[in-house]
């Protein structure tokens, strides 16, 4: 069935340093690859998305880069801040319509000052 | 902005107890959907609905699951007769059919807890 690797489970890093998070795929037929964010007890935050017809987006310090032939994408976070810690999902779908997400277990994301 | 809201926010019951778990999506979407998340764990598809019927359900959506849009605003998930393993924050979502047809919007969760 689907399934979304995600590494790693922990990340430490230092304030101003940055990250990378890394999901590999196995559907195919993924085209939507969106990265949520969530601080303890609370929903899940859409902070970035890619389809599959774009290589890489970038928003301010967040970057995605999707690698459809190796079926993998990354989240990358730069000059973090004490305030990026949290747990990160990546996720993939067929897209539109009712398609689910399948989500990757997570990246616990500390920032340390 | 509009965001999707859940109720209750933590729900305790008893092993065998029927529980309905509420969401308003947000007022111009169209499909909804079911997540849970055992703590710790990742957050796992149950079940997606869309023209009043489910689109697709899980291997963990089984006979004691349900859901229903009973008026124009509430989702809602039912569990027939809950089990210690039922627990867990349990997400609704929901997405437009314009604009952002692809992004889907989480709700707070309700906790449940499972005695």
């Amino acid at each position: 069935g689907e399934n979304v690797e995600q590494h790693p489970s922990t990340l430490s890093v230092q304030e101003g340093d940055s990250a990378v998070i890394k999901c590999t795929y196995s559907d195919s037929a993924s085209n939507y690859f969106p990265w949520y964010k969530q601080e303890l007890g609370k929903r899940p935050q859409l902070i970035i998305d890619i389809r599959s017809n774009v290589g890489e987006k970038k928003d301010q310090r967040i970057a995605v880069t999707l690698n459809k032939t190796a079926k993998h994408f990354s989240l990358h976070i730069t000059e973090t801040q004490p305030e990026d810690s949290a747990v990160y999902f990546c996720a993939a779908s067929r897209g539109a319509y009712g398609n689910k997400l399948v989500f990757g277990a997570g990246t616990i994301l500390r920032v340390k000052s | 902005e509009p965001e999707v809201t859940q109720t209750p926010s933590h729900q305790v019951t008893q092993m065998g107890q029927e529980v309905i778990l509420r969401c308003v999506p947000i007022s111009n979407h169209l499909y909804f959907y079911w997540y849970r998340q055992i703590l710790g764990q990742k957050v796992e598809f149950l079940v997606s609905f869309y023209n009043n019927e489910i689109s697709e359900k899980s291997e963990i959506f089984d006979d004691q699951f349900s859901v229903e849009r009973p008026d124009g605003s509430n989702f809602t998930l039912k569990i027939r007769s809950t089990k210690l393993e039922d627990s867990a924050m349990y997400f609704c979502a929901s997405k437009s059919t314009s604009g952002r047809i692809d992004t889907q919007y989480f709700g707070p969760g309700t906790r449940l807890t499972v005695l």
